[in-house]
């Protein structure tokens, strides 16, 4: 039961350019959303997080938005750089546990 | 520097034979958790511990053990391993759940022939 779903894989973007995730949830009761970027190797990294009472949270060149109604969040990248290259779970936190999505792969042309 | 330091980074082993991942964190956390990484499903939970000798079930806990002895460390056990608990595996910590965001160790990529 993936109560936290990424439907895209993968995302290719120019570099300057906007990149867009997206994140589904089905479970109302989640209270914190978040980010978090993975490199080839290496351990997820904490990104960004958004409250559930809030509809926004920027930081930086990141900004996460929130839409309950429609159990749907996203990242925005602006602008993209070949840096940012890596995977991007979503994931859901309530109670004592964290759900995570299945990832996409953002790729930064130069 | 703060980080959670897990051991070994890689290991192949065979079916039966018992097997200890060690998972270690430097920054006082509480909340210590395993996760396991699939192709297609994500990180998904196996254990969780809320505090010293607080540990609970995640989403796939069957065939696993884990232990909290000390606040720093957590190790995860596997009494007889099969070939489908072949899996990347992620240790984590924090200072709780909520907006906290998860510090992960770097992983150990297990193999079980």
């Amino acid at each position: 039961d993936q109560q936290v779903k990424q439907n895209s894989p993968s995302l290719s973007v120019q570099e300057g350019r906007i990149s867009i995730l997206n994140c589904d949830y089905t479970n109302s009761m989640f209270d914190y959303f978040l980010w978090y970027k993975k490199y080839p190797a290496e351990g997820p990294t904490f990104l960004i997080s958004i409250s559930s009472i809030k509809d926004k949270n920027e930081d930086g060149r990141f900004t996460v938005f929130l839409n309950k109604s429609a159990k749907h969040l996203s990242l925005h990248i602006v602008p993209s750089q070949p840096g940012d290259s890596a995977v991007y779970f979503c994931a859901a936190s309530g109670g004592n546990d964290m759900r995570f999505g299945a990832g996409t792969r953002l790729t930064v042309k130069p | 520097e703060a980080q959670v330091t897990q051991n070994p980074r890689y290991l192949i082993t065979v079916t039966g034979k018992k097997l200890t991942v060690t998972c270690s964190q430097n920054m006082n956390h509480e909340y210590m958790s395993w996760y396991r990484q699939d192709p297609g499903l994500g990180l998904r939970q196996i254990y969780y511990s809320m505090n010293v000798e607080v540990t609970d079930k995640g989403d796939v806990p069957e065939g696993y053990k884990v232990s909290r002895k000390e606040k720093r460390n957590f190790p995860l056990i596997l009494e007889s391993p099969s070939p489908n608990q072949t899996s990347l595996y992620f240790c984590a910590s924090s200072f709780g759940t909520g907006g906290y965001g998860y510090t992960f160790g770097s992983g150990t990529r297990l193999t079980v022939v």
